[in-house]
């Protein structure tokens, strides 16, 4: 099956410093990436759509200037927590799609952040 | 907005029993996917089984079977045999090829008792 790996996948950190997250697809290429934050015993909350060689599109309600998602190649994308604050500590997930419409999604085994 | 939902927030089944997780979902369009994904403790999603809405058939992966019921927008996830391995969460998944997003519902928490 497809492979898609995070890395970090803990990291801690003191508020107010940067984190980066990378997403990436090891066996496919692909166009589209999604970023889900999710808190305990909830559900993934979809933050944004990233495409490659555009601008992210953001869920109503995420900063984007908080946020940043970069998807420089087929196979890469990022996410950087700026400025990050003990709020944002959450588990952090990306997905990648396969199939004729990129329908089948898999995921990143998640990235957990802990914001001091 | 399409809506996804799973009215079970928990199940449990004993070990080598069947169970079934429901999942209903709402739509306009004709074409889209639906999958189930199971997240276990380690928090990795996984892909259980997918479904193409244009085909009638159910999909089937060896002890997992889903009931598609297109017009009652229904898709139920069936799970034979349970193993103390199948307990986790389970999320039911629907995919627009119009809007190229995912909708997840809820999830169930499913407990497998030996």
């Amino acid at each position: 099956g497809a492979v898609v790996s995070q890395h970090p996948s803990w990291v801690i950190c003191k508020s107010g410093t940067s984190v980066k997250i990378e997403c990436r697809s090891l066996d496919f290429q692909a166009t589209t990436m999604f970023w889900y934050r999710q808190f305990p015993k909830q559900s993934l909350m979809l933050m944004a759509t990233s495409n490659e060689g555009s601008k992210a599109t953001y869920e109503q309600g995420v900063e984007k200037d908080k946020f940043l998602i970069n998807h420089a190649s087929l196979t890469l994308s990022t996410l950087t927590v700026t400025s990050a604050h003990p709020e944002d500590s959450s588990f952090y997930i990306c997905s990648a799609g396969r199939g004729a419409y990129q329908e089948t999604q898999y995921f990143g085994p998640g990235t957990r952040l802990l914001v001091l | 907005a399409q809506t996804v939902t799973q009215s079970q927030p928990e199940m449990s089944v004993q070990e080598a029993e069947t169970v079934t997780l429901s999942c209903t979902y709402d739509t306009s369009e004709s074409d889209y996917y639906l999958f189930w994904y199971k997240q276990p403790p380690s928090r990795q999603m996984i892909l259980v089984i997918r479904q193409e809405a244009y085909k009638q058939q159910n999909a089937t992966e060896n002890r997992f079977s889903v009931n598609f019921q297109k017009a009652a927008k229904s898709f139920s996830l069936k799970i034979s045999d349970s193993q103390l391995g199948d307990a986790a969460m389970y999320f039911c998944a629907y995919y627009s090829n119009t809007g190229n997003q995912f909708y997840f519902g809820t999830g169930t928490s499913l407990t497998v008792i030996p």
